[in-house]
């Protein structure tokens, strides 16, 4: 069974750019999650999807990051513009809709210059 | 009172040793407690996890153990080897939110 898959694994750009990263789930997870991970932290929540719908975003800032999951299975998380600050590696994960266990992909690290 | 407070933020175990990570919590509505494996350019693997209604659960050389009334959890990895070598997460998550809390992470190394 393939895991999470993310595009790119890495990605560098210029403050004040846009970026886009990629979350493929697993076959058959209806949640999925966007996380973020600062080096030497924990991951945090930025949104979580039941479907396409978007049930827990209270912790995306919305004013530059949006995410949309149009068909229910892939999704994008979209940064614009890109911060000093965003620099951190994004990780994606899915779960079943009533289960408890989330497998996380690869991540994307990010990094602005 | 959503935080989790994980210890040692490092720790390094001679090989076969014993490596203890411990957790603690204060929100007693969490009723999930898993922990989680990252290794280096990795998305974290969950490795093993623990509902309150017990108080150990064993998974070859890792096991947790959960204290209910002090709101704690610790993992015991028996046997450490050099393979172990990585980030271990703990988490916590209540019912119906799928949400999970990690703590600040542990870095361990096995030393060969």
């Amino acid at each position: 069974e393939a895991g999470v898959v993310q595009s790119p694994r890495y990605k560098i750009i210029e403050k004040k750019q846009p970026v886009a990263f990629w979350c493929n789930p697993i076959s058959g997870h209806n949640t999925l999650y966007w996380y973020l991970q600062n080096l030497g932290q924990g991951p945090e929540l930025l949104i979580r999807y039941e479907n396409e719908e978007a049930v827990d975003d209270s912790q995306l800032p919305k004013d530059r990051f949006s995410a949309e999951r149009l068909k229910g299975v892939d999704s994008t998380l979209k940064i614009q513009p890109a911060e000093l600050g965003d620099s951190a590696v994004y990780l994606c994960a899915s779960s079943t809709t009533s289960g408890y266990t989330q497998y996380f992909g690869p991540g994307t690290r990010l990094t602005v210059l | 009172q959503q935080q989790v407070k994980q210890s040692p933020q490092s720790l390094i175990v001679q090989k076969g040793g014993i490596s203890i990570i411990n957790c603690a919590y204060e929100n007693t509505a969490f009723d999930y407690f898993p922990w989680y494996q990252q290794f280096p350019g990795k998305g974290p693997a969950l490795l093993i996890a623990i509902r309150p209604d017990v108080s150990e659960k064993k998974e070859g050389r890792f096991t947790i153990s959960f204290n209910k009334s002090a709101k704690q959890f610790s993992l015991h990895i028996m046997d450490s080897q050099p393979g172990d070598s990585a980030t271990y997460f703990c988490a916590a998550s209540m019912e119906g939110t799928y949400k999970y809390i990690f703590g600040t992470g542990t870095r361990l190394k096995v030393l060969a």
